[in-house]
C-alpha cells in the first residue's frame, strides 16, 4: 500500500533563507509525486509534480523539488524564502488501481520570519 | 475562469440532520474525489468518480455518500452527520487520461455537527 511521510510538523526559517520540507513516500509501482500549499482559509494550490524524467522538478513561486529513487524522498526546495510563502505544504502520491486514489501526508507548517 | 466550487462554505448543524455539500467543476473533468482534512492526519479521500455514474470508496467512506449523475457536479451527502464528521471538506477534479494529471481543489467547506 502506497504512503506518504512528512516527518517534520513545522519548518522555521529565515526570509532569504533556503528551506526545505521533507517528504518520503512510500509506492508499489511508479511514484506519481506532487506538492500542494494551503494558505489560510484557502483550498489547496498545485505546486509542482514529479511523473518521469528529470530528478529536479521545478514549479510555481520558485519551488523545486528533487526525486530521489533511492532514498525514496520527494523534498520540496526553495532557494531564497519570503515571508509570504509562510503556509502548510501537502506532499502526496497518486496511484491506479482500478481508480485514482491519493494519498497525503499529514502536511508540514512552514514559518517564514522576517 | 476555470475553478471548482463548494457550497455551503461554513455549515453547522446538528447529530442526524441530513445534509449536502454541493462540488461543482466547470472544466470538463472526467474524475472528482472528496477529501476531509483534519489537524494531524492531512487530508483522507472519502470517494472519488472516474467518471459519470462511477463511483467508488475513498480511504474513509463509513457515513458518506456520493453520486454522479452529471459531469461535472459530485454532492457529498451525510444522510446521518454525527460529531466525529466534523471536518474540514475539500472537493477536487482532474482529467482521468493519466495518473499523473493535477487535481484542481475547491476553497472547502468547513462543517461542525453538534
Amino acid at each position: 500500500a502506497q504512503s506518504v511521510a512528512q516527518p517534520e510538523d513545522q519548518v522555521n526559517v529565515a526570509e532569504g533563507n533556503p528551506l526545505t520540507v521533507k517528504c518520503t513516500y512510500s509506492v508499489s509501482g511508479n511514484p506519481y509525486l506532487f506538492w500542494y500549499v494551503q494558505y489560510p482559509n484557502r483550498g489547496l494550490q498545485f505546486l509542482l509534480k514529479y511523473i518521469t524524467g528529470d530528478n529536479l522538478v521545478k514549479g510555481s513561486y520558485g519551488f523545486e523539488a528533487e526525486f530521489n529513487k533511492s532514498q525514496t524522498s520527494f523534498h520540496l526546495k526553495k532557494p531564497s524564502a519570503l515571508v509570504s510563502d509562510s503556509a502548510l505544504y501537502f506532499c502526496a502520491v497518486r496511484e491506479y488501481t482500478g481508480g485514482f486514489k491519493t494519498i497525503f501526508g499529514a502536511g508540514t507548517r512552514l514559518f517564514v520570519k522576517a | 475562469e476555470a475553478q471548482v466550487t463548494q457550497n455551503p462554505r461554513y455549515l453547522i448543524t446538528v447529530t442526524g440532520k441530513k445534509l449536502t455539500v454541493t462540488c461543482s467543476q466547470n472544466m470538463n473533468h472526467e474524475y472528482m474525489s472528496w477529501y476531509r482534512q483534519d489537524p494531524g492526519l492531512g487530508l483522507r479521500q472519502i470517494y472519488y468518480s472516474m467518471n459519470v455514474e462511477v463511483t467508488d470508496k475513498g480511504d474513509v467512506p463509513e457515513g458518506y455518500k456520493v453520486s454522479r449523475k452529471e459531469k461535472r457536479n459530485f454532492p457529498l451527502i451525510l444522510e446521518s452527520p454525527s460529531p466525529n464528521q466534523t471536518s474540514l471538506y475539500f472537493c477536487a477534479s482532474s482529467s482521468n487520461r493519466a495518473t499523473g494529471e493535477t487535481q484542481y481543489f475547491g476553497p472547502g467547506t468547513r462543517l461542525l455537527v453538534l
